[in-house]
């Protein structure tokens, strides 16, 4: 089992809707969540970070944690062609540990 | 991605010679990472540093491979004797080390081995 599981995709998305990723994680002890976007050629860049259970929104994207069910998601909403690019989950067992990413979930906005 | 800074960004090597790859943290940061990204897959970690110290490990390849972040200057990512399957994007990231403190990564150092 790996450690944190994405779904590859490709998710495809009309622009304007909302996008939907998951994301599950093994270790029970994992404290910190993150979401990254990386587009193609790019590096990882930071997207929302969520410590506790519940939503934390940002703008157009809002991360929800249930550390019961060892799962994380990410919802874009208004789902824009710029927002194409593969979404990394990552997640740390405490502060200064690193970060395990799952592979990554590849989302394709169609105009 | 601003001021995490890693040099070279492009790095040609023949195979069996050395790759040496350079990463400044961002101002204030005293902890990095070094991620290796092969072409088409998710991002593995390699190993985690502090200033003089190595912290963790547990990713980089047992042979071949070494990293440092000496008291003064850049950490760097050493290859020797570099194979094809080193090709790859190589990122670094830093942080403060605090508790809740977040990763940053730089823009990767990209190492073709021909």
């Amino acid at each position: 089992q790996k450690e944190v599981e994405q779904n590859s995709g490709p998710l495809s998305v009309p622009e304007g809707a909302i996008a939907s990723l998951n994301c599950t994680y093994s270790d029970r002890g994992s404290q910190s969540f993150f979401w990254y976007r990386q587009y193609s050629g790019k590096s990882p860049e930071l997207i929302m970070s969520i410590y506790s259970n519940g939503d934390k929104e940002d703008g157009r994207f809002t991360a929800q944690l249930n550390k019961a069910s060892q799962y994380v998601s990410l919802l874009i909403r208004d789902s824009q062609p710029s927002d194409s690019a593969t979404y990394l989950c990552a997640v740390t067992k405490a502060a200064g540990n690193k970060l395990t990413f799952g592979g990554g979930t590849r989302v394709l906005v169609k105009p | 991605n601003a001021g995490v800074m890693q040099n070279p960004r492009h790095l040609v090597r023949r195979r069996g010679q050395e790759a040496r790859l350079r990463c400044s943290p961002m101002k204030g940061h005293s902890h990095v990472y070094w991620y290796r990204q092969l072409p088409e897959e998710g991002l593995k970690f390699m190993v985690y540093l502090q200033k003089e110290n190595i912290i963790d490990e547990s990713g980089m390849p047992k042979e071949r491979f070494s990293a440092e972040f000496p008291k003064e200057g850049p950490s760097i990512l050493r290859i020797q004797q570099v194979v094809r399957g080193d090709s790859a994007a190589y990122f670094c990231a830093s942080s403060p080390g605090d508790r809740g403190n977040t990763i940053y990564f730089g823009e990767g150092s990209w190492l073709t081995v021909v």
